[in-house]
């Protein structure tokens, strides 16, 4: 069975920092992109962070730059996001998602990666800022 | 960075009514990197359509997207009582950073 744990939120204080872990589980996880979305209380979905393959691509929502770190290790099939300088408004439940993607090399020399959405979710580990 | 607004905010209907759901971009969206996404109390989003237009795994052919550039639908057939539920739409495009629209709840009537 496909699966993605999200473990390591809790309650900390302005300022503070907190690790976040997610275990895959059921698929080849180092084949595979890697995501973060998270989702304030009563509120919408907001893409955090992604993360290629090997680790050598990062991408992060312009709100956390600076302060949050995506990061993979292939071995353990698991992905972390290290939040530091934390505030109030990154209160919200996290999940870590997989990303499928296809890799395109096209006949005007442009390359990259081709993703298909975000197709497997955990089920999300909660983070509250608050003093 | 792309702005994905989504229309309705809210749309009440009956069992086995047609829903039609809205999400316009600000700027093209590249490749029709478009998806939808349903989300009930409680749980995970889970991926209904990529794309634009391509069912996910699972997901019964009552759904069905469509649209191009800036303006996508999603559009449910004969909705059944598990249908109801927030929809969010994503680009997720060959560039950074992803966003999603701020969602339409299905409510019953």
């Amino acid at each position: 069975e496909v699966q993605l744990v999200e473990s390591g939120g809790g309650l900390v204080q302005p300022g503070g920092s907190l690790r976040l872990s997610c275990a895959a589980s059921g698929f080849p996880f180092k084949t595979y992109w890697m995501t973060w979305v998270r989702q304030a209380p009563g509120k919408g979905l907001e893409w955090v962070a992604n993360i290629k393959q090997d680790g050598s691509e990062k991408y992060y929502v312009d709100s956390v730059k600076g302060r949050f770190t995506i990061s993979r290790d292939n071995a353990k099939n698991s992905l972390y996001l290290q939040m530091k300088s934390l505030r109030a408004e990154d209160t919200a439940l996290y999940y870590c998602a997989r990303v499928p993607s296809s890799f395109y090399y096209d006949t005007s020399g442009s390359y990259g990666y081709q993703y298909s959405g975000v197709d497997v979710w955990g089920q999300g580990t909660t983070v509250t800022v608050s003093s | 960075e792309i702005v994905l607004t989504q229309s309705p905010g809210t749309l009440s209907l009956s069992l086995g009514e047609r829903a039609t759901l809205s999400c316009r971009a600000s700027q093209s969206v590249s490749d029709n990197s478009l998806a939808w996404y349903q989300q009930k109390p409680g749980q995970p989003p889970r991926l209904v359509i990529y794309g634009a237009s391509s069912r996910a795994t699972g997901i019964p052919d009552r759904f069905s997207g469509s649209g191009s550039g800036t303006d996508f639908t999603l559009t449910i057939t004969r909705l059944e009582s598990e249908d109801f539920a927030v929809y969010y739409c994503q680009q997720y495009g060959r560039s950074f950073p992803w966003t999603f629209g701020q969602g339409t709840k299905v409510e019953i009537k």
